[in-house]
Parts: structure tokens; sequence; C-alpha cells
């Protein structure tokens, strides 16, 4: 059990850009989340995979955010055209199941500052 | 998801027990109480959940009312690495993990 991985740690960037974070669940993981923290905020839900399946997204996740899991393993996090409240940690969890008795397990997160 | 009301910070001593409170008056009778911690800079980690009995495992214990309206989080005996916020979620099967602003424990030399 290696964990969550999730790269790149850090990201700087100027508003108006793309930008993507990667998230490795652990392996035998099915399901995977992201969510998005801002200071001395809890993490908050955007979106959640089953295997490949993305089924749910938050309504108030902006059309400029994307995320795919193409293979069921790893995912991808895309935000376009970037804007300076997008600034956050973006973290990724995986669990085995989702039943009453799932556990989240996360990532440390990708820190994102849009300048 | 069940709202979860806590203090929004607190002190323990190194070495005493941490009594980490949570409020969910409006639990539902399928909704398990969790709590998570995250450490600065890192992503929340799982301590414990429970449904209706009291639940201890090798970090932590779990004592949740019986009209389940409230429950402690206890850590025996804190240590300086135990400083983190908390986060008490009340969360049913299906649901997403709804997480609040969390108790910011201090452990203090």
């Amino acid at each position: 059990d290696t964990g969550v991985s999730q790269n790149p740690r850090h990201k700087i960037t100027k508003r108006g850009q793309n930008v993507t974070f990667r998230c490795d669940p652990i392996s035998e993981h099915n399901r995977l989340y992201w969510y998005r923290q801002t200071l001395g905020q809890g993490p908050e839900f955007l979106t959640y995979f089953q295997n490949e399946a993305q089924l749910e997204k938050s309504r108030l996740l902006s059309d400029r955010f994307s995320a795919e899991r193409p293979k069921g393993s790893f995912s991808t996090l895309e935000i376009q055209r970037t804007e300076q409240g997008d600034s956050a940690m973006y973290l990724c969890a995986s669990s085995l199941t989702r039943d009453s008795g799932e556990k989240l397990f996360f990532g440390s997160g990708t820190q994102l500052s849009v300048l | 998801d069940a709202k979860t009301t806590q203090p929004t910070s607190m002190d323990c001593a190194e070495g005493r027990a941490a009594n980490l409170p949570c409020n969910h008056s409006t639990i539902s009778g399928n909704e398990y109480v969790y709590w998570y911690r995250q450490i600065h800079s890192q992503g929340p980690q799982y301590i414990i959940h429970g449904l209706k009995n009291n639940e201890t495992n090798e970090m932590a214990s779990l004592i949740i009312t019986e009209d389940r309206k409230s429950s402690t989080l206890i850590l025996p005996h804190a240590t300086l690495r135990d400083t983190a916020v908390y986060y008490c979620i009340g969360r049913a099967y299906g649901q997403n993990f709804v997480f609040g602003p969390g108790t910011r424990l201090s452990v203090l030399p």
C-alpha cells in the first residue's frame, strides 16, 4: 500500500491558463474522489468516480472544471481558464467500498496558486 | 447529510486525554458518525466511525450518546503529533462525506 499519490504538489499559474492535476489512488481502490479546500475550511466535494464512470459532480462545480479516470486507475482534474478564485488545495481520495464502512484515503493534495 | 457542530478550537496538555465533542442533533437513524483529522499540509486521515455503540481502535475511542444527538472523540494520551484539525461527519450509505470547518486541537507541551 503506497498510499494515494498526487502530482504536482504545488502549481503556480497565471490567470487564464489551463492546469491539470493527476491522482494515483491506492491500486485496488475502485472509488476516487476529488475535493477542494481553501484556508480555514474543510474539504469541499467536487466529483466522484466508480471505476471509470463519473457518477456525481457537485452542483457548484464550474463548467471550467473537468475530471477523467480513463481506465479506472489514475485520474486527472483539469481547470480551464483559471481564475484567482480557483486558488486552493485540491485533494484526491480513494476507497474500496461505498457501504457504511467506507473509509476515504486522501493524498497530500496539489496546492494551486493563480496569480 | 447530518449537520454537525464542533467547537472552533481546543487545547490539551500533552499526555492528557483529549475529548473532542460533536453535536449532531439532526442525525438520522442510518447515518454513521465519522471522525477524520488533518495535520497541516496533509490530506485528512480517517480515525474512527460508529453508528450506535461506542467504538475503540488503536487511534481513539468514540463515545456516542444513547439518543445519538452528540458524540465525543477521545484521544487517550495526546501527543504533540495529535495537533491537527478534527472533523466530525454524519454520513449514510451512498452519501458523500461533507466536511465542516472542524475543531483545531492544539496539544501543548
